[in-house]
């Protein structure tokens, strides 16, 4: 693995079905955030984490939830999707958190997820 | 509200230079970043500002005024392969990113 990978590439759910999208980093980042992109509206956060056992959320969290159990993974989990989560999914890590004024974010390959 | 605007599209030429804009609105300041994003892939750093004035990294510049809330990004000699979106985001008081829309700029030859 080098730097941030997703799975899967691509989704197409039901809606009312559950899915989680998988990241994975490899840079011993303490900081990892999910972020949908949708056409004109550019990259909302949805949950994040400064660190191991500890999340946050962003600003568009509802339908979404996220867990940390150690530094490397950081999946995302729709308990019951809808259509408005049709998005691409992006899975971002940083080497330092909040309280640092430098948080260049690495970001993985995205996941497409169309929910009909 | 925290708000940050930049044009939607932007066309150039080959071999040109192009100046793009990004002013913002956030609560607290603490770092300015671009990001290039090519159709279909994820988000690459390209630059980050902090302090003002200008930023130069090969073809690419990036400057920042903080009095004003704006920064551009500068591109010159642009290639076919600059065709990208490209994203403004600042760092607020509460270390997150706030983003842009982006623009997508769109290269002729």
């Amino acid at each position: 693995i080098a730097g941030i990978t997703q799975a899967p590439t691509s989704q197409i759910l039901a809606a009312g079905r559950r899915m989680t999208l998988r990241c994975t980093q490899d840079m011993r980042h303490n900081a990892m955030y999910w972020y949908r992109q949708d056409l004109g509206l550019g990259l909302r956060l949805i949950h994040y984490s400064n660190t191991a056992g500890t999340t946050g959320k962003g600003e568009v969290p509802d339908g979404y939830s996220v867990s940390r159990a150690n530094t490397d993974d950081f999946p995302l989990t729709l308990a019951s999707a809808v259509p408005s989560q049709t998005s691409v999914y992006f899975c971002a890590s940083s080497e330092i958190g909040a309280g640092s004024d430098y948080n260049e974010q690495f970001f993985g390959p995205g996941t497409r997820l169309t929910v009909l | 509200g925290q708000n940050i605007d930049q044009p939607t599209e932007m066309t150039a030429t080959e071999g040109a230079i192009v100046q793009i804009n990004c002013t913002y609105q956030t609560s607290g300041f603490n770092g300015l970043f671009w990001y290039q994003q090519h159709a279909g892939e994820a988000p690459t750093f390209l630059s980050y500002n902090v302090l003002d004035g200008l930023e130069e990294k090969g073809r690419f510049s990036s400057f920042l005024s903080r009095s004003k809330g704006y920064s551009y990004l500068l591109l010159k000699e642009l290639q076919m392969k600059d065709s990208a979106s490209y994203l403004c985001a600042v760092t607020d008081s509460n270390y997150q990113l706030i983003w842009g829309a982006g623009t997508k700029l769109i290269i002729k030859p």
